[in-house]
């Protein structure tokens, strides 16, 4: 069975970046026909995507995130990172990580847990 | 504001059907199946339906799916007080609002 599992500091200063991992087990991340996708939600409001990357590194970005957003990945940890550079409290949510699934169509699982940042000096 | 749009909340009663719509575009909904998700309070999100209507493993048959033009709808049967959650829809984007989109979510309030 999948699990991910994010890990990253809780805390981040204003102006400066936010890294993330995640850390997949069970399944290998170079499997084909899977995207690795992280997604974020802000205190009691919905879900935004961030972006996703597949195991060759191919990366893909949410168009209004693109300029302060990179997602890499490393196939010999099973992990893949975020960063988002220049934070401001707009940033403060939590954050998943997420397998995106295709066949045919494209969906969402599993999830991990999800890890929270916040934005303060 | 999300690019797909669904009513802030929804309610039933134990035993009662209930629907949520989730409207999109030509660009998302139109040319691209939706999944659903349901969150918990305080847990992440689970998918419970895609392809728009496929249900995964373990997800029981009282949750269905369907989509029509721009349209999809989540239906719940035989409602239960563990449904009680937000649920969100999702699709991929052809425009440049994409890839990926979501609705607002759904906050289902079990009587």
């Amino acid at each position: 069975q999948v699990q991910l599992q994010e890990s990253g500091p809780g805390l981040v200063k204003p102006s400066q970046t936010l890294a993330l991992t995640c850390t997949v087990s069970g399944d290998s991340i170079s499997s084909s026909g899977y995207f690795w996708s992280w997604v974020r939600q802000p205190a009691g409001k919905g879900l935004e995507w961030i972006g996703r990357i597949y195991f060759s590194g191919a990366a893909t970005y949410n168009p209004s995130l693109k300029s302060r957003v990179a997602i890499s990945v490393d196939t010999t940890k099973n992990q893949f990172s975020l960063t988002l550079s220049s934070v401001t409290a707009a940033d403060t949510a939590l954050y998943y990580c997420a397998r995106e699934e295709y066949q045919g169509g494209n969906w969402f699982d599993p999830w991990g847990q999800g890890t929270a940042v916040i934005v303060s000096s | 504001q999300s690019v797909l749009t669904q009513p802030p909340s929804a309610s039933g009663t134990p035993g009662q059907r209930v629907t949520i719509s989730c409207s999109g575009n030509s660009s998302n909904i139109g040319s691209n199946a939706v999944s659903w998700y349901r969150q918990l309070p305080g847990t992440a999100p689970k998918l419970i339906l895609y392809n728009n209507g496929q249900r995964p493993s373990g997800v029981p048959d009282r949750f269905s799916g369907s989509k029509s033009g721009t349209s999809a709808s989540l239906a719940i049967s035989g409602l239960q007080s563990e449904d009680e959650a937000d649920y969100y829809c999702a699709a991929w984007d052809d425009s440049l609002l994409g890839p990926w989109v979501f609705g607002g979510g759904t906050r289902l309030t079990v009587l």
